[in-house]
């Protein structure tokens, strides 16, 4: 059982350009979302999923976007990448309401994400 | 929107003894769920417990336990008989019910140290 699984795990971009983080999992849960950590800030929510085809926006949504086309991936889109994106990214899901719930989301592995 | 505070953003503790980590929390609803997280140096958030808003009986897992008070919306974590493997960084999360609420709002994190 994999799990959540996040590509790739470090990633160095220069400022303007663009990228994927790719998200998958493979426990059938409804709920996705996108995290980012910084020093001293905890993780705070960019953007959210509900359900295939249904998106909606965190925290700190300026500057990403997403999709949910089917139950199992949810990529994170950077558009122009700046310096202050530079971050930890991380991917979680989660099927409130059932037994795997008792477990809250579970995260990816994280990745690593420097923009110069 | 929900907040959630913790108030110390380092802690240490000797190997065997006992620590307790402050959460609190702010909040309208009447229907929602806590959780502790932790992150050590690898980078991977792994739940260590959770709390229903409804049950007034605190949760316990093994040498985790919370002291959670409804009304004074304060959600602390002990952990006794600390090990050198219980470093790490600790975060607490609130989650809504139903709907889009069952999303992860979190603290900003206390860093424990466990010395030998």
């Amino acid at each position: 059982n994999a799990g959540v699984t996040q590509t790739p795990k470090f990633q160095v971009l220069k400022t303007g350009q663009s990228m994927t983080l790719q998200c998958a999992q493979d426990m059938n849960h409804e709920y996705m979302s996108w995290y980012r950590q910084d020093p001293g800030m905890g993780l705070r929510l960019i953007h959210y999923s509900v359900g295939a085809g249904i998106t909606d926006q965190g925290e700190v949504p300026n500057g990403y976007n997403v999709s949910r086309s089917t139950t199992e991936d949810f990529p994170l889109r950077l558009l122009s990448a700046a310096p202050s994106q530079t971050s930890v990214y991380f991917c979680a899901s989660a099927r409130p309401g059932q037994g795997s719930w008792l477990y809250g989301y579970t995260f990816g592995s994280g990745t690593r994400l420097t923009v110069v | 929107a929900q907040t959630v505070t913790q108030s110390q953003p380092e802690m240490s503790v000797q190997e065997a003894e006992t620590v307790t980590l402050s959460c609190t929390y702010d909040t309208s609803e009447s229907d929602y769920y806590l959780f502790w997280y932790k992150q050590p140096p690898s980078r991977q958030m792994i739940l260590v417990i959770r709390q229903e808003a409804y049950k007034q009986q605190n949760a316990t897992e093994n040498r985790f336990s919370v002291n959670f008070q409804k009304a004074a919306k304060s959600f602390s974590l002990k952990i006794s008989d600390s090990q050198l493997g219980d470093a790490a960084m600790y975060f607490c999360a609130y989650s809504g019910s139903g709907g889009s609420n069952y999303k992860l709002t979190f603290g900003k994190g206390t860093l424990l140290t466990v010395n030998p």
